[in-house]
């Protein structure tokens, strides 16, 4: 079993969906969670860092972390053609930091 | 700010062919980490550089790959011989000490295509 599990895609939505992504993980030691969006020929950019379980917004993001089930997500709301992309769950530990465990990355389409 | 500053974007090779490629971090950043990444395996970190030291190299696949930061503004990954299996994006990014991974600047890459 794989350390981080992420459905490949492609999601192919219309503009102004309500967009969910989601990664499951195994090691329950795992602490911190981010998501990395990656636009054709770029490298990944931090979207969003949470610590343990909860919600964090910011602006139409939404990360949400359910550490019992070991599972994270990210919600897009009002989602826009801009927001095309691949999207790239990452997860580390407290004590190593520098080494994050990735996702493979969803492939989103946003239609106008 | 330009970023990290990655160079060829473009690399093809025959195999056997020594591949060079060059990053040139952002200024300030002391923290320096070389990641390959394919459809099959996604991201992986081959080597992270603390104070142009290398820390940990425990990602880097074989003797066939070396990674070098002479000074605080350039680093080098060097693939000798080179193989079709190496043929991927390497990505380099830098974040400032404490910031790790996370926090850390990708450049956008040298796509590798090993013939």
């Amino acid at each position: 079993q794989k350390e981080v599990e992420q459905d490949p895609g492609p999601l192919s939505v219309p503009e102004g969906a309500i967009v969910s992504l989601n990664c499951t993980y195994s090691n329950s030691a795992f602490q911190y969670f981010m998501w990395y969006r990656q636009y054709s020929r770029k490298g990944p950019e931090l979207l969003m860092y949470t610590y343990s379980s909860g919600n964090k917004e910011d602006g139409r993001f939404t990360a949400q972390v359910d550490k019992s089930s070991k599972y994270i997500s990210l919600f897009i709301r009002d989602s826009q053609p801009s927001d095309s992309a691949t999207y790239l769950c990452a997860i580390t530990n407290a004590g190593n930091n520098r080494k994050l465990i990735w996702g493979l990355g969803t492939s989103l389409a946003v239609n106008p | 700010d330009a970023g990290v500053i990655q160079s060829p974007r473009h690399e093809v090779t025959e195999m056997g062919q020594e591949v060079t490629l060059r990053c040139k971090p952002i200024s300030g950043h002391n923290s320096l980490f070389w990641y390959r990444q394919t459809m099959m395996r996604g991201l992986e970190l081959l080597i992270y550089f603390n104070n142009n030291v290398p820390i940990d190299d425990s990602g880097m696949p074989e003797d066939r790959f070396s990674a070098k930061m002479p000074n605080a503004s350039f680093s080098t990954l060097k693939i000798q011989p080179s193989e079709p299996r190496d043929s991927a994006v390497y990505f380099c990014a830098s974040s400032l000490t404490g910031q790790g991974s996370a926090g850390a600047t990708f450049g956008s890459g040298t796509r590798l295509t090993v013939v």
